[in-house]
């Protein structure tokens, strides 16, 4: 069984500090990581994705892989009471090449960034 | 990118009765995928849809219970057969562009 963890939260982070959201998964071969972020009551919306170890940066958000622990991260900075939010970490198991994206998505983490 | 319309945004159902969940894209797309995210969970998929073939299902899925239909290019339908209310969820529908994975609007079912 492929899994995706996350821990649930909720997460409260002041406004204007680093929210820190991690996501770890089973399956050693997946190659592909997603970040969406769904406010309550509307669908999920991609935040960012990454494939190779390291860090990549999107203007305040930054993912972070690394294969070897299998894990994953999303850091927001300055946050702000609109980052307020449930973030889903996904995995795709397979290799795009040749494959679509059938992902599998943690839980969950609800990020509550207070004034 | 794709805008994907969903309908409907919401509904109550008697258990026993069957519930046909409509997604419309504005481009043509080769997959399409049925998502539930039960309350306070996250998506599972459900099955994916390819236009011309019988849908895929996952685990835990049959096609008895959430018949797919895939007419054409740009719609999908999921039916929620004989309800009961553990089938009180949301299902959404997805579409990839890219590698990206956009969903549609959702549709909060309710079963009493």
């Amino acid at each position: 069984q492929k899994e995706v963890e996350q821990n649930s939260g909720p997460l409260s982070v002041p406004e204007g500090a680093i929210a820190s959201l991690n996501c770890t998964y089973s399956d050693r071969g997946s190659q592909s990581f997603f970040w969406y972020r769904q406010y309550s009551g509307k669908s999920p919306e991609l935040i960012m994705f990454i494939y190779s170890n390291g860090d990549k940066e999107d203007g305040r958000f930054t993912a972070q892989l690394n294969k070897a622990s299998q894990y994953v991260s999303l850091l927001i900075r300055d946050s702000q009471p609109s980052d307020s939010a449930t973030y889903l970490c996904a995995v795709d198991p397979l290799a795009f090449s040749g494959g679509y994206n059938k992902l599998i998505f943690g839980a969950g983490t609800r990020l509550a960034v207070h004034p | 990118s794709a805008v994907i319309s969903q309908k409907p945004s919401r509904d109550i159902c008697q258990r026993g009765t069957s519930l046909t969940i409509q997604c419309q894209v504005d481009s043509q797309v080769t997959m399409m995928f049925w998502y539930r995210q039960q309350p306070g969970q996250s998506l599972t998929l459900i099955a994916t849809a390819n236009q011309g073939s019988e849908a895929t299902y996952e685990s835990g899925f049959v096609i008895d219970k959430f018949p797919i239909s895939r007419p054409n290019l740009t719609f999908s339908t999921l039916t929620v057969s004989n309800m009961s209310p553990e089938d009180s969820s949301i299902y959404l529908c997805s579409v990839e562009f890219g590698r990206e994975a956009f969903f549609g609007q959702g549709t909060r079912l309710t079963v009493v």
